[in-house]
């Protein structure tokens, strides 16, 4: 049992690339959920999925398309990166969206030159 | 909208310490509050939950206490450990709210 896996741990683009982040869990999750974290910030939460096909924009959206691929996956692509996007990414999943527990994956660390 | 705050880090102290993390929030009706831990290099983890006023949660020696009246959620562990070092995120789920509010962390460092 992995709990919440994701694909890659670091990743460096120059401005302008693509890349997709990739998320996986294998609890039998309905809910996942993608956030950034920066110094000071906390986590702030980018778009969601309450339940596989539906997709749901969070606090800070702008940049990024997410797909809920079937009730295990859930990725997060941005079309264009751009440095304002170099952060730490964290995908979480959880029973539902009335749960009250939230499991979060080890991070994506990426960095936008 | 719902808001927690937190006390600004790090928060230094020396193993056998004792340990107190300031919480406050601002939300409609009676959220549920939690407290959760980020060890170095991985993700978020739950530490401790409460549900309703005056609630109790615990768990590895850390404890907090769920305070309306004080819009308050206060972390504390008697005795700090080395092992305890992280970054500790309080956060609010208002009921009808699908998505969780977390502050914006604190870190602590214990030195031995």
């Amino acid at each position: 049992n992995a709990g919440v896996t994701q694909t890659p741990k670091f990743q460096v683009l120059k401005t302008g690339q693509s890349m997709t982040l990739q998320c996986a869990q294998d609890m039998n999750h309905n809910s996942m959920y993608w956030y950034r974290q920066d110094p000071g910030m906390g986590l702030r939460l980018i778009y969601y999925s309450a339940s596989e096909g539906t997709t749901d924009k969070g606090e800070v959206p702008n940049g990024y398309n997410v797909s809920r691929l079937n009730k295990r996956e859930f990725s997060l692509r941005l079309e264009s990166a751009a440095p304002s996007q170099t952060s730490v990414y964290f995908c979480a999943s959880s029973k539902d969206t009335g749960s009250y527990e939230q499991y979060f994956g080890p991070g994506t660390r990426l960095t936008v030159t | 909208g719902d808001s927690v705050t937190q006390m600004e880090g790090p928060v230094t102290l020396s193993e056998e310490a004792f340990l107190t993390i300031n919480c406050t929030y601002t939300a409609t009706g009676y959220p549920s509050l939690f407290w959760y831990v980020q060890y170095p290099g991985e993700g978020l983890q739950l530490l401790l939950k409460a549900t309703k006023a005056d609630d109790k949660g615990s768990n590895k020696g850390f404890e907090a206490t769920y305070r309306k009246e004080t819009t308050s959620f206060h972390l504390e562990k008697g005795s700090v450990q080395v092992s305890d070092s992280a970054v500790y995120f309080c956060a609010l789920k208002a009921g009808g709210s699908y998505i969780p509010t977390f502050g914006r962390g604190t870190s602590l460092i214990v030195h031995p």
